[in-house]
């Protein structure tokens, strides 16, 4: 099946900081989607990006699927931006999103 | 509009019992997906359903099984259960689960087996 890798696995950061997250998969895909887990353990939708770039407030995202990685940006991190965020991609035919192991985030005041 | 919901939020069962776990999608959403979640690892997927038919199914043993409804909800039943079983179970609904749209999931339901 596809692999996906996301890394760095932890980060901690200072409020007001900028990271990048990185997410790369082994095959083409026909859907990408980057996902916050809060600590309830639901999945919020971040961004839909099997391709190009998107922005929505303090976060951005662009996937160059013909390299096979996809880049997840915070700038000016809050504390309300820790938690997981998941990569999690499906490639064509197959029906089901494959997960990365997460991005674990701790932004600290 | 509603997410989607799930119930129950929690669940305490004892080893060799039976669980179901329940799932309404979006409005207007007619695929279901079941993934299951042990702490510190992504999600696994499970099952698809859409328009009542399996359309996918990941690396589970048979105690895992699922059906749709004809309004779209869905059911996870797991028979047997074991130790290992105890995870976070979520669902996922999307318009036709043909891939290249968007996912979205629900709350999730977490199952603790002693």
């Amino acid at each position: 099946g596809i692999q996906v890798e996301q890394s760095p696995p932890d980060l901690i950061l200072q409020e007001g900081a900028n990271s990048t997250l990185r997410c790369n998969f082994s095959d083409s895909v026909n859907n990408l989607q980057w996902f916050h887990q809060n600590p309830w353990g639901q999945l919020i939708n971040l961004f839909y990006i099997p391709s190009g770039t998107k922005q929505n407030g303090r976060l951005s995202a662009t996937t160059v699927a013909t390299e096979r990685y996809s880049l997840l940006y915070i700038s000016s991190s809050q504390t309300t931006d820790s938690g997981v965020y998941f990569c999690a991609v499906e490639y064509y035919g197959n029906n089901r999103l494959a997960f990365g192991k997460g991005n674990q985030v701790v932004v600290i005041p | 509009d509603a997410g989607v919901t799930q119930s129950p939020t929690h669940l305490i069962k004892t080893r060799g019992q039976h669980v179901t776990l329940r799932c309404s999608p979006i409005s207007g959403h007619k695929s279901v997906s079941w993934y299951q979640q042990v702490l510190g690892q992504g999600p696994q997927f499970i099952f698809q359903y859409y328009e009542k038919e399996e359309r996918g199914r990941g690396n589970f043993p048979d105690r895992f099984s699922a059906r749709q409804f004809p309004n779209y909800s869905s059911e996870l039943n797991v028979n047997a259960l074991l130790l290992g079983d105890s995870a976070l179970y979520l669902c996922a609904s999307s318009r036709t689960g043909t891939g290249a749209e968007t996912q979205y999931f629900g709350p999730g339901t977490r199952l603790l087996v002693l």
